[in-house]
């Protein structure tokens, strides 16, 4: 079947440690995007990347970095440089109808998301 | 830029009763609107989308939802609810130019369905 893989599902981080979200997608999508969720707060965007070798920041960057090596994959880095990292995060990705300004129509699809607690 | 109220928190309902959910946007330019649920400890799964055309959108579940741009509203209904409803629903909003980057969601409302 197609889809987003996230893992692990549970992390745990300790104080000054970097950890690594993996995000992998089977859908041939171009477009990826990570999000951050916090209770009664909605989606975040942290980044998000239209191609490969390429990605911007988003609304929350700060403390987290993120690789576009494959179409497949992109990877989250957790730095310690994050203050309050203890959140569900979320991969996404969606098509890209390249030649075209209508691309905000297109459905995001989501991973199971990924659970990070700081002990 | 673009915003999302989403009016009620937390909507607890009988199960086979109506329910609404109520979103509503703020946005100085065209949108295109969407309905995403999540259950427990999972992703989003997208419900329905408005991009154009008629107004009243049918969406996976028994759901729809009706853009009133006037009110800039779009809020989200189901005639007769079941226990397998109960999950957290996000309205979200993206301008028509530009990519699903842009996307905005709103605070979410939590639909739990009571027997």
């Amino acid at each position: 079947d197609g889809g987003i893989t996230q893992s692990p599902k549970y992390l745990f981080r300790k104080e000054g440690q970097n950890v690594t979200l993996s995000c992998e997608q089977n859908l041939n999508h171009d477009a990826m995007y990570w999000y951050r969720q916090d209770p009664g707060q909605g989606l975040r965007l942290i980044y998000y990347s239209q191609i490969v070798n390429d990605f911007q920041k988003g609304d929350i960057a700060e403390g987290y970095s993120v690789s576009r090596e494959k179409k497949e994959s992109f990877p989250l880095t957790v730095t310690s440089a994050q203050k309050n990292p203890t959140a569900f995060y979320l991969c996404a990705s969606s098509t890209q109808l390249v030649g075209t300004g209508d691309r905000s129509g297109n459905t995001i699809y989501f991973g199971e998301g990924s659970w990070l607690t700081v002990v | 830029a673009q915003s999302v109220t989403q009016l009620d928190s937390q909507v607890p309902v009988f199960e086979e009763a109506p329910v609404e959910l109520r979103c509503n946007y703020s946005s100085s330019v065209s949108v295109y609107l969407f309905w995403y649920v999540q259950y427990p400890n999972q992703g989003l799964q997208l419900l329905l989308k408005y991009l154009s055309g008629s107004t009243l959108v049918k969406g996976i579940n028994g759901f729809e939802a009706e853009f009133n741009k006037s009110q800039t509203s779009f809020h989200l209904r189901k005639p007769s609810v079941h226990i397998s409803d109960t999950a957290e629903y996000f309205c979200a909003v993206s301008p028509l130019q530009g990519g699903s980057e842009k996307l905005v969601f709103g605070k979410g409302t939590k639909l739990t369905v009571n027997p």
